[in-house]
């Protein structure tokens, strides 16, 4: 089976500009996942979509980053302004469910911030 | 709030040698826990996990221990070899409670020939 993809691999933007990701999840994933990783860190959930609905954005900040999963299938995330420690690994995650099923990670965006 | 700790950044062993990576957590919610394993310019890949009503889950090489009491799993690689040089990542989470995962900050392990 495909695995998630993620567009871009790489991106370089000056602060305050906005910057846009893709997510393609693996086909009859329901659960989708946004995760954010700092060098030297563990991922970071940022959104959990349960089909095109948002489950947990606890941890995203509202003021900059917002996403969405229309026809609850491909994803895009936006930060908007970006801000220098916003520079990370942005990872798109997918699950056939939310409970019980591991998570499948696409290779990520590498967003550099400068 | 750190709920999920690596407290070795790094780790070095000979091939065929047992590499073992350790995690702590303190969140005593947790009851699902997961090892993912990381190579450069790729996302994280499911490696094992385990339950807490289990103590230790083995697949092939890869066997996971829990020790419920003092919050602490660990990793076990036996044989190790070179391909298993990655980073490796422990999660846990609350079964109930939407699937999120709590990620520490990875071990990379480096298994020389």
């Amino acid at each position: 089976e495909a695995g998630v993809a993620q567009s871009p691999r790489y991106k370089i933007i000056e602060k305050r500009q906005s910057v846009a990701f893709w997510c393609n999840p693996i086909s009859g994933h329901a659960t989708l996942y946004w995760y954010q990783q700092i060098l030297g860190q563990g991922p970071k959930l940022l959104i959990q979509f349960q089909n095109n609905g948002v489950v947990d954005d606890s941890q995203l900040p509202k003021d900059r980053f917002s996403a969405e999963r229309l026809k609850g299938v491909d994803s895009t995330l936006k930060i908007q302004p970006a801000k220098l420690e916003d520079s990370a690994v942005y990872l798109c995650a997918s699950s056939l469910e939310a409970f019980g099923s591991p998570l499948h990670f696409g290779n990520g965006t590498r967003l550099t911030v400068t | 709030d750190q709920q999920v700790k690596q407290n070795s950044p790094s780790l070095s062993v000979q091939e065929g040698r047992i590499s073992i990576l350790n995690c702590d957590y303190t969140n005593s919610m947790f009851d699902y826990f997961l090892w993912y394993k990381k190579y450069p310019a790729e996302g994280p890949t499911f490696l094992i996990s385990i339950s807490s009503i289990k103590d230790k889950n083995e697949d092939g090489r890869f066997t996971v221990f829990l020790n419920k009491s003092a919050k602490h799993l660990s990793l076990h690689i036996v044989p190790s070899q070179p391909g298993d040089s990655a980073v490796y990542f422990c999660a846990a989470k609350k079964e109930s409670n939407t699937g999120k995962l709590i990620f520490g900050q990875g071990t990379t392990l480096q298994v020389k020939p």
